[in-house]
C-alpha cells in the first residue's frame, strides 16, 4: 500500500541515451511534482502538474519532458542523457497547490547514474 | 530575495543529548513552514508542519519545532536523541502555492 511509488530504484546508463522514470501515487491527490536531488543533497522542483496540467516548469532543459497520463501518474522522460543529469530524482504529491494540511509526500527516489 | 537557509550544514550529537536544528526563511509574509527527514536511500517524510496557531508544534518521533516570527525562524529540536534519528533533514516553505522551497538540509551524525 505504498503511497507514492516510483520506479526504477536505480538507473545507469550511458551518455546519449533516453531514459523513462515512472511515478503513481494512491493517494487520490491532485497535485503531483518532480525534483531533482544533486550531490549535495540539495532539492530543486522541476515540475508540478495539477488534475493533469502543468503547473510549473522550472528552468530545466527542454530534454526533460514530463508526461501526466492520469492525476495519480506522472512520469519523466529524459533524451539525450547527460553527465550532468545524474543525480537523485524525487517525485512527490499534495492534496492539494497550496496550504498547510497539503504537505508534499514523497516517493523513494530513483538514482540515475549517467556515465 | 526569498530564500530558506539552514546555517549547520553537518551537526553531532551524543545519543541521549539534545539537538536543535536551525531554520531561518525570508519571505515578506508568514509562510507555511514545514521539517521533513530524509533517511540513507529514502524518500522524504513529514516531521512537523506549522501555518497558525500556537508557536510550539508537535511532530512524529518526538520533535517539535517552535515558530518566532521576530527571528524568522522555525528551529527543529528534540530532547533526546536516538542513534536512529541519523539523517538528513530538511526546513522548507509553501509560498502561498507557489511552490515548495526547501533549505539546504543539516546532516544529523549520532555518536554513541
Amino acid at each position: 500500500d505504498t503511497a507514492v511509488s516510483q520506479t526504477p530504484k536505480y538507473l545507469v546508463t550511458q551518455m546519449g541515451n533516453d531514459k523513462s522514470i515512472k511515478c503513481e501515487q494512491n493517494l487520490g491527490h491532485d497535485t503531483m511534482y518532480w525534483y531533482k536531488q544533486d550531490s549535495k543533497k540539495f532539492l530543486k522542483i522541476m515540475f508540478s502538474y495539477n488534475n493533469k496540467e502543468l503547473i510549473i516548469n522550472e528552468t530545466v532543459p527542454n530534454r526533460f519532458s514530463p508526461k501526466s497520463p492520469d492525476k495519480a501518474h506522472l512520469n519523466l522522460h529524459i533524451n539525450s542523457l547527460e553527465l550532468g543529469d545524474s543525480a537523485v530524482y524525487f517525485c512527490a504529491s499534495s492534496q492539494v497547490m497550496a496550504g498547510a494540511d497539503s504537505p508534499l509526500h514523497f516517493g523513494n527516489g530513483t538514482r540515475l547514474t549517467v556515465t | 530575495a526569498q530564500s530558506v537557509t539552514q546555517p549547520d550544514i553537518h551537526i553531532t550529537v551524543s545519543e541521549g543529548a539534545s539537538l536543535e536544528l536551525r531554520c531561518n526563511y525570508s519571505y515578506g509574509a508568514t509562510p507555511y513552514l514545514f521539517w521533513y527527514v530524509q533517511s540513507p536511500g529514502q524518500g522524504l517524510q513529514l516531521l512537523l508542519k506549522y501555518f497558525s496557531g500556537d508557536t510550539l508544534v508537535q511532530g512524529i518521533k518526538g520533535f517539535e519545532a517552535e515558530f518566532k516570527r521576530s527571528q524568522s525562524s522555525f528551529n527543529l529540536r528534540k530532547p533526546s536523541v536516538h542513534w536512529s534519528d541519523a539523517a538528513e533533514y530538511f526546513c522548507a516553505v509553501d509560498n502561498y502555492g507557489q511552490n515548495f522551497v526547501f533549505g539546504p538540509g543539516t546532516r544529523l551524525s549520532v555518536l554513541p
